[in-house]
């Protein structure tokens, strides 16, 4: 199956300094990317929906200015959380499907997991 | 509102068959997505049924009844390795995925 890579798997940084996360299509084009938050024991919440070329869509309470997306190709997709705080430690998780518009089958990166001290 | 519910945990013995229930309410559908998560792990695709029936894949089965809203998902021969949380997820009619909490499946010798 298709194979989305995400980088890196975890990371630790100070309070006030912004982190970005990648997120990368490995054998498909991958036309729209989503990237999920997810707490302990909690399901995935949907943050923002990016298509390659395009502004990203972001969910309702999500701060676009913190949560930077960018979309730059159809491989690539990234996540700069900015002046990350102790409350946006958690677990990011990206997932690219290759239809823009379509059924076609979700693939997910293998996650991030923040920690802001 | 959109709603997808599904049991919060469930628990089985090795060996055995369970099923996980889904039911949702959605603006449109295009289709129905069953996920397996480990903790600390990204979900992992298991099946999409977007017509009304029955699909086998090994192990796992997924079931979908539109008129009502429903679908499960079967596993037979539990193995300890199944324990994980199985997460139902609906795609609607602007092909969003609307997600369920997820159910946690614990397997028991």
């Amino acid at each position: 199956g298709a194979v989305v890579s995400q980088h890196p798997s975890r990371v630790i940084c100070k309070s006030g300094t912004s982190v970005k996360i990648e997120c990368r299509s490995l054998d498909f084009q991958a036309t729209t990317m989503f990237w999920y938050r997810q707490f302990p024991k909690q399901s995935l919440m949907l943050m923002a929906t990016s298509n390659e070329g395009s502004k990203a869509t972001y969910e309702q309470g999500v701060e676009k200015d913190k949560f930077l997306i960018n979309h730059a190709s159809l491989t690539l997709s990234t996540l700069t959380v900015t002046s990350a705080h102790p409350e946006d430690s958690s677990f990011y998780i990206c997932s690219a499907r290759a239809d823009r518009e379509g059924a076609g089958e979700l693939f997910f990166g293998e996650g991030s997991r923040l920690t802001v001290l | 509102g959109q709603n997808i519910d599904q049991p919060t945990e469930m628990t089985a013995t090795e060996g055995a068959i369970v099923q996980i229930n889904c039911t949702y309410q959605t603006s449109g559908f295009n289709g129905l997505f069953w996920y397996q998560q480990h903790a600390g792990e990204a979900p992992t695709f298991l099946s999409y049924n977007v017509l009304d029936g029955l699909e086998e894949k090994g192990r796992f089965s997924s079931f979908l009844s539109r008129s009502k809203g429903y679908s499960y998902l079967l596993l037979k021969e539990l193995q300890m390795k199944d324990s994980a949380s199985y997460l139902c997820a609906v795609m609607d009619s602007n092909y969003q995925l609307i997600w369920g909490a997820g159910t946690k499946l614990i397997i028991k010798p």
